[in-house]
């Protein structure tokens, strides 16, 4: 099993529409979580870190579940500039290397 | 601000050869990771750096693949005898120390094609 897996999609919505990826990870040692943002052939961006909390930055809203292992990410109003692939990204302790899922394709269409 | 550098961006050479990729980290960032995406496919972890402790060397794929960090600051991800399979985006992340929080900043990537 994956440490970090993710649906790869790909997901094809329309403009405004709300879209949610999901991810799972295996290891419950496991301390900090990021969505990642990738667009085709560019170097993977910070779009969020995940806190157990919940938290929001714009028009997107990332949870954690930790008793579930489960990761979210929600988009709302989705933009024809939100199309790209999102990382699930998982770190182990403080100092640890990043575990990157294969990503989630999300194509907003016009 | 600057942000991570890498070079060269591109690097086409024949199998069997050695490639030398460099990368130039945030300044002040303590920590320093490579990886590299083969097409379709997603992020694999390489080496890790973190200061002056030992490098965690646990996601290099063969004895080909070598890095070093002099100074603290630049890196070098050395692969000898070059193979077809390592035709990928080989990307540097670096970070500061600190919370389990704090993300890692990407470079541009190089990307290695071995004919």
């Amino acid at each position: 099993r994956k440490e970090v897996e993710q649906d790869p999609g790909p997901f094809n919505v329309p403009e405004g529409a709300t879209v949610a990826f999901n991810c799972t990870y295996s290891n419950s040692a496991s301390q900090s979580f990021f969505w990642y943002r990738q667009d085709c052939r560019k170097e993977p961006k910070l779009l969020m870190s995940v806190y157990s909390s919940g938290n929001e930055d714009g028009r997107f809203t990332a949870q954690l579940n930790r008793a579930s292992q489960y990761i979210s990410l929600l988009i709302r109003d989705s933009k024809l500039s939100d199309s790209a692939t999102y990382l699930c990204v998982v770190k182990r302790g403080s100092q640890g290397n990043l575990i990157f899922g294969k990503g989630t394709k999300l194509s907003v269409k016009p | 601000g600057a942000g991570v550098s890498q070079s060269p961006s591109n690097k086409v050479t024949e199998k069997g050869k050695d490639v030398e990729l460099r990368c130039d980290p945030i300044s002040g960032h303590t920590a320093l990771y490579w990886y590299r995406q083969s097409l379709g496919q997603g992020l694999e972890f390489l080496i890790y750096f973190q200061g002056n402790s030992a490098p965690d060397k646990s996601g290099l794929p063969s004895d080909r693949f070598s890095a070093e960090r002099t100074g603290g600051s630049v890196s070098t991800l050395t692969i000898q005898r070059t193979q077809q399979e390592d035709s990928a985006v080989y990307l540097c992340a670096s970070s500061p120390v600190g919370t389990s929080n704090q993300p890692q900043h990407f470079g541009d990537g190089t990307r290695l094609s071995i004919l």
